[in-house]
Protein backbone atom coordinates (compact mmCIF):
# COMPACT_ATOMS: atom_id res chain seq x y z
CA UNK A 1 0.00 0.00 0.00
CA UNK A 2 1.22 3.59 -0.85
CA UNK A 3 2.76 5.00 2.26
CA UNK A 4 2.60 8.67 0.43
CA UNK A 5 0.03 9.74 -1.49
CA UNK A 6 0.04 13.05 -3.61
CA UNK A 7 -3.23 12.85 -6.04
CA UNK A 8 -2.02 16.26 -7.68
CA UNK A 9 0.22 15.36 -10.54
CA UNK A 10 0.51 19.20 -11.72
CA UNK A 11 -1.27 22.46 -10.67
CA UNK A 12 -1.42 25.46 -12.03
CA UNK A 13 -1.57 28.77 -9.78
CA UNK A 14 -1.79 32.51 -10.25
CA UNK A 15 1.05 34.46 -9.08
CA UNK A 16 0.59 35.99 -5.87
CA UNK A 17 -1.95 34.03 -4.99
CA UNK A 18 -1.71 31.14 -3.04
CA UNK A 19 -1.94 27.06 -3.43
CA UNK A 20 -2.60 24.42 -1.93
CA UNK A 21 -0.67 20.41 -2.33
CA UNK A 22 -2.25 17.64 -1.15
CA UNK A 23 -0.74 14.84 0.57
CA UNK A 24 -2.32 12.03 2.81
CA UNK A 25 -0.15 9.20 4.45
CA UNK A 26 -0.50 5.74 5.73
CA UNK A 27 1.28 4.69 8.94
CA UNK A 28 0.40 2.53 12.08
CA UNK A 29 3.50 4.13 13.51
CA UNK A 30 3.02 6.59 16.24
CA UNK A 31 5.98 8.57 16.33
CA UNK A 32 6.31 10.19 12.72
CA UNK A 33 7.79 12.89 10.76
CA UNK A 34 6.37 14.86 7.69
CA UNK A 35 8.30 16.53 5.08
CA UNK A 36 8.11 18.70 2.00
CA UNK A 37 10.46 19.28 -0.26
CA UNK A 38 10.86 20.95 -3.30
CA UNK A 39 12.79 20.23 -6.67
CA UNK A 40 13.15 22.83 -9.41
CA UNK A 41 14.45 21.60 -12.62
CA UNK A 42 18.17 21.73 -11.71
CA UNK A 43 17.47 18.42 -9.60
CA UNK A 44 18.58 19.64 -6.05
CA UNK A 45 15.96 18.71 -3.33
CA UNK A 46 15.75 21.73 -1.02
CA UNK A 47 13.86 21.27 2.24
CA UNK A 48 10.96 23.13 3.02
CA UNK A 49 9.04 22.32 6.34
CA UNK A 50 9.00 19.63 8.61
CA UNK A 51 5.90 18.17 11.05
CA UNK A 52 6.19 16.12 13.52
CA UNK A 53 3.48 13.52 14.73
CA UNK A 54 3.11 14.98 18.30
CA UNK A 55 3.15 18.54 17.45
CA UNK A 56 0.34 20.50 18.91
CA UNK A 57 0.13 23.43 16.19
CA UNK A 58 0.15 23.22 12.08
CA UNK A 59 4.31 23.84 11.32
CA UNK A 60 5.01 27.38 9.26
CA UNK A 61 7.94 28.01 7.63
CA UNK A 62 7.99 31.92 5.89
CA UNK A 63 5.90 31.63 3.01
CA UNK A 64 5.32 27.55 3.87
CA UNK A 65 2.83 26.35 6.22
CA UNK A 66 1.89 22.96 6.66
CA UNK A 67 -2.03 21.82 7.35
CA UNK A 68 -1.92 18.51 9.15
CA UNK A 69 -5.05 16.54 10.32
CA UNK A 70 -3.83 14.27 12.22
CA UNK A 71 -7.17 11.95 12.20
CA UNK A 72 -7.55 12.34 8.37
CA UNK A 73 -4.15 11.77 7.80
CA UNK A 74 -3.12 14.90 5.61
CA UNK A 75 -0.42 16.93 5.57
CA UNK A 76 -0.86 19.57 3.15
CA UNK A 77 1.22 22.29 1.97
CA UNK A 78 0.25 25.47 1.72
CA UNK A 79 2.25 28.11 -0.04
CA UNK A 80 1.13 31.80 0.20
CA UNK A 81 1.36 34.53 -2.50
CA UNK A 82 3.11 32.12 -5.26
CA UNK A 83 6.34 33.41 -6.81
CA UNK A 84 7.35 32.60 -10.09
CA UNK A 85 10.61 30.86 -8.81
CA UNK A 86 7.83 28.34 -7.19
CA UNK A 87 7.20 26.69 -10.31
CA UNK A 88 8.99 23.21 -9.29
CA UNK A 89 8.73 19.51 -8.54
CA UNK A 90 7.28 19.10 -4.86
CA UNK A 91 7.06 16.16 -2.99
CA UNK A 92 5.88 14.97 0.29
CA UNK A 93 7.45 12.40 2.23
CA UNK A 94 7.55 10.71 5.50
CA UNK A 95 9.74 8.97 7.98
CA UNK A 96 8.44 6.78 11.09
CA UNK A 97 11.03 6.93 13.49
CA UNK A 98 9.92 3.40 15.07
CA UNK A 99 10.81 1.72 12.41
CA UNK A 100 12.65 2.87 9.71
CA UNK A 101 15.32 5.88 9.32
CA UNK A 102 14.59 6.47 5.20
CA UNK A 103 12.35 9.29 3.69
CA UNK A 104 9.54 7.32 1.89
CA UNK A 105 8.49 9.44 -0.78
CA UNK A 106 5.26 10.66 -2.69
CA UNK A 107 4.79 11.03 -6.35
CA UNK A 108 5.08 14.69 -6.41
CA UNK A 109 3.58 17.29 -7.82
CA UNK A 110 4.45 19.75 -10.54
CA UNK A 111 3.66 23.40 -9.46
CA UNK A 112 3.59 26.06 -11.94
CA UNK A 113 3.04 29.72 -11.05
CA UNK A 114 1.61 31.81 -14.13
CA UNK A 115 2.50 35.00 -14.55
CA UNK B 1 22.37 23.81 6.75
CA UNK B 2 24.48 21.06 6.61
CA UNK B 3 26.21 20.54 2.79
CA UNK B 4 26.45 17.46 1.09
CA UNK B 5 27.92 17.89 -2.39
CA UNK B 6 28.41 14.86 -5.13
CA UNK B 7 30.72 14.28 -8.25
CA UNK B 8 30.47 14.52 -10.97
CA UNK B 9 27.34 15.99 -11.39
CA UNK B 10 26.50 14.69 -14.55
CA UNK B 11 28.40 11.92 -16.59
CA UNK B 12 27.99 10.11 -20.07
CA UNK B 13 29.53 6.61 -20.32
CA UNK B 14 29.57 4.20 -22.62
CA UNK B 15 28.04 1.06 -22.32
CA UNK B 16 29.97 -1.73 -20.42
CA UNK B 17 31.92 0.31 -18.63
CA UNK B 18 31.61 1.35 -14.73
CA UNK B 19 31.51 4.76 -13.09
CA UNK B 20 31.81 6.07 -9.55
CA UNK B 21 30.01 8.59 -7.90
CA UNK B 22 31.24 10.44 -4.58
CA UNK B 23 28.97 11.85 -2.05
CA UNK B 24 30.39 13.97 0.65
CA UNK B 25 29.66 15.47 3.57
CA UNK B 26 31.60 18.61 4.02
CA UNK B 27 30.60 20.11 7.30
CA UNK B 28 29.43 16.92 9.12
CA UNK B 29 30.04 13.77 9.84
CA UNK B 30 27.09 10.98 8.69
CA UNK B 31 27.11 7.54 9.88
CA UNK B 32 24.40 7.08 7.43
CA UNK B 33 23.90 7.84 3.83
CA UNK B 34 21.19 7.23 1.17
CA UNK B 35 21.04 6.40 -2.34
CA UNK B 36 18.03 7.16 -4.34
CA UNK B 37 17.38 7.15 -8.54
CA UNK B 38 15.02 9.35 -9.93
CA UNK B 39 13.81 8.77 -13.61
CA UNK B 40 12.41 11.74 -15.40
CA UNK B 41 9.18 13.38 -13.62
CA UNK B 42 9.46 10.15 -11.14
CA UNK B 43 9.64 9.67 -7.39
CA UNK B 44 12.59 9.12 -5.54
CA UNK B 45 13.69 5.54 -5.46
CA UNK B 46 15.61 4.75 -2.74
CA UNK B 47 18.28 2.03 -3.61
CA UNK B 48 20.23 1.59 -0.26
CA UNK B 49 21.13 2.49 2.67
CA UNK B 50 24.98 3.08 3.71
CA UNK B 51 25.98 2.79 6.98
CA UNK B 52 29.83 3.76 7.88
CA UNK B 53 31.78 0.87 7.96
CA UNK B 54 29.60 -1.65 7.01
CA UNK B 55 27.85 -3.28 4.22
CA UNK B 56 25.20 -1.01 2.69
CA UNK B 57 21.49 -2.55 2.65
CA UNK B 58 19.94 -2.81 -0.58
CA UNK B 59 16.10 -2.28 -0.83
CA UNK B 60 14.50 -5.10 -2.78
CA UNK B 61 14.80 -5.23 -6.69
CA UNK B 62 17.88 -3.67 -6.19
CA UNK B 63 20.93 -4.80 -8.15
CA UNK B 64 23.99 -5.08 -4.68
CA UNK B 65 26.68 -6.25 -7.50
CA UNK B 66 25.76 -3.99 -9.92
CA UNK B 67 25.46 -0.75 -7.39
CA UNK B 68 27.91 -1.29 -5.59
CA UNK B 69 28.39 0.94 -2.34
CA UNK B 70 31.34 1.58 -0.09
CA UNK B 71 30.98 4.30 3.08
CA UNK B 72 34.64 4.31 3.95
CA UNK B 73 34.43 7.45 5.88
CA UNK B 74 31.80 9.54 7.97
CA UNK B 75 31.74 11.97 5.30
CA UNK B 76 32.40 9.35 2.00
CA UNK B 77 30.15 7.59 0.60
CA UNK B 78 30.61 6.00 -3.16
CA UNK B 79 28.02 4.67 -5.69
CA UNK B 80 29.52 2.52 -8.10
CA UNK B 81 27.94 1.64 -11.29
CA UNK B 82 29.23 -1.51 -12.94
CA UNK B 83 28.88 -2.54 -16.51
CA UNK B 84 26.28 0.31 -17.13
CA UNK B 85 24.04 -0.20 -19.71
CA UNK B 86 21.56 2.65 -20.87
CA UNK B 87 18.54 1.66 -18.89
CA UNK B 88 20.92 2.41 -15.96
CA UNK B 89 20.77 5.76 -17.21
CA UNK B 90 19.00 7.99 -14.26
CA UNK B 91 19.50 10.64 -11.51
CA UNK B 92 21.42 9.44 -8.37
CA UNK B 93 21.39 11.62 -5.64
CA UNK B 94 22.45 10.74 -2.30
CA UNK B 95 21.77 12.26 1.12
CA UNK B 96 22.91 11.74 4.71
CA UNK B 97 21.97 12.26 8.24
CA UNK B 98 23.77 14.72 10.01
CA UNK B 99 21.69 13.97 13.75
CA UNK B 100 18.75 11.38 14.19
CA UNK B 101 15.96 13.74 12.45
CA UNK B 102 18.22 15.94 9.64
CA UNK B 103 18.88 14.82 6.63
CA UNK B 104 20.13 16.48 3.83
CA UNK B 105 20.75 15.85 0.42
CA UNK B 106 23.26 16.85 -2.61
CA UNK B 107 22.77 17.99 -5.69
CA UNK B 108 22.47 14.96 -7.76
CA UNK B 109 24.46 13.23 -10.67
CA UNK B 110 22.98 12.68 -13.90
CA UNK B 111 24.20 10.01 -15.41
CA UNK B 112 24.04 9.07 -19.39
CA UNK B 113 25.26 5.73 -20.76
CA UNK B 114 25.76 5.77 -24.25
Amino acid sequence: AQKITQTQPGMFVQEKEAVTLDCTYDTSDPSYGLFWYKQPSSGEMIFLIYQGSYDQQNATEGRYSLNFQKARKSANLVISASQLGDSAMYFCAMREWGSARQLTFGSGTQLTVLP
Amino acid sequence: GAVVSQHPSWVICKSGTSVKIECRSLDFQATTMFWYRQFPKQSLMLMATSNEGSKATYEQGVEKDKFLINHASLTLSTLTVTSAHPEDSSFYICSAMATTYEQYFGPGTRLTVT
